[in-house]
């Protein structure tokens, strides 16, 4: 089952400038993360918001998330060429005594220098 | 730092070997995964370990079984190979409270033939 769907699916944009994804889930959830994926690596970790906050920064990353609407954004500003990564959004979801994570299929952004 | 290690970054096997995937934390967390990436699927929760001993299903758990003797090491294991288990894998850990973080390891890129 996928709760979080990225939006764009793909965004390419010049170094410098600022990337914006989306991402939209279904059911209430407790905290929403969003990782990021070099080419062929693991998942890292960049923010957690939590279902009582709005927007959250970190860096040159700001997270937004819309309970009403089910939905956070992620930007980030002065895009970097090493900015060039998939990025997930992922929520929680409750598992007997722990939670699992739902991870939506990702925004693959290129930055151009 | 945190450092999740999985035992291969690359594996070729053939359709019908056993296949061991072996994924190691250092920090002492009680909660282990084994997700599987294809694209445009995003990651999908295989197995999940909460204990040592202890396991639950993931969303897709057909064809694949686990072991978790110590709590440090979480195995995989995928008892005949097949064509459609051709994938990345990707190992996580955490502390399994409601706002942790999952820590990734780099993942394996299993190709059956």
């Amino acid at each position: 089952s996928q709760q979080g769907e990225e939006d764009p699916q793909a965004l390419s944009i010049q170094e410098g400038e600022n990337a914006t994804m989306n991402c939209s889930y279904k059911t209430s959830i407790n905290n929403l993360q969003w990782y990021r994926q070099n080419s062929g690596r693991g998942l890292v970790h960049l923010i957690l918001i939590r279902s009582n906050e709005r927007e959250k920064h970190s860096g040159r990353l700001r997270v937004t998330l819309d309970t009403s609407k089910k939905s956070s954004s992620l930007l980030i500003t002065a895009s970097r060429a090493a900015d060039t990564a998939s990025y997930f959004c992922a929520t929680d979801s409750r598992m007997d005594s722990s939670y699992k994570l739902i991870f939506g299929s990702g925004t693959r952004l290129l930055v151009r220098p | 730092d945190v450092k999740v290690t999985q035992s291969s970054r690359y594996l070729v096997k053939r359709t019908g070997e056993k296949v061991f995937l072996e994924c190691v934390q250092d920090m002492d967390h009680e909660n282990m995964f084994w997700y599987r990436q294809d694209p445009g699927l995003g990651l999908r929760l295989i197995y999940f370990s909460y204990d040592v001993k202890m396991k639950e299903k993931g969303d897709i758990p057909e064809g694949y079984s686990v072991s978790r003797e110590k709590k440090e090491r979480f195995s995989l294991i995928l008892e005949s190979a097949s064509t459609n288990q051709t994938s990345m894998y990707l190992c996580a850990s955490n502390r399994g409270g409601s706002t942790d973080t999952q820590y990734f390891g780099p993942g394996t890129r299993l190709t059956v033939l």
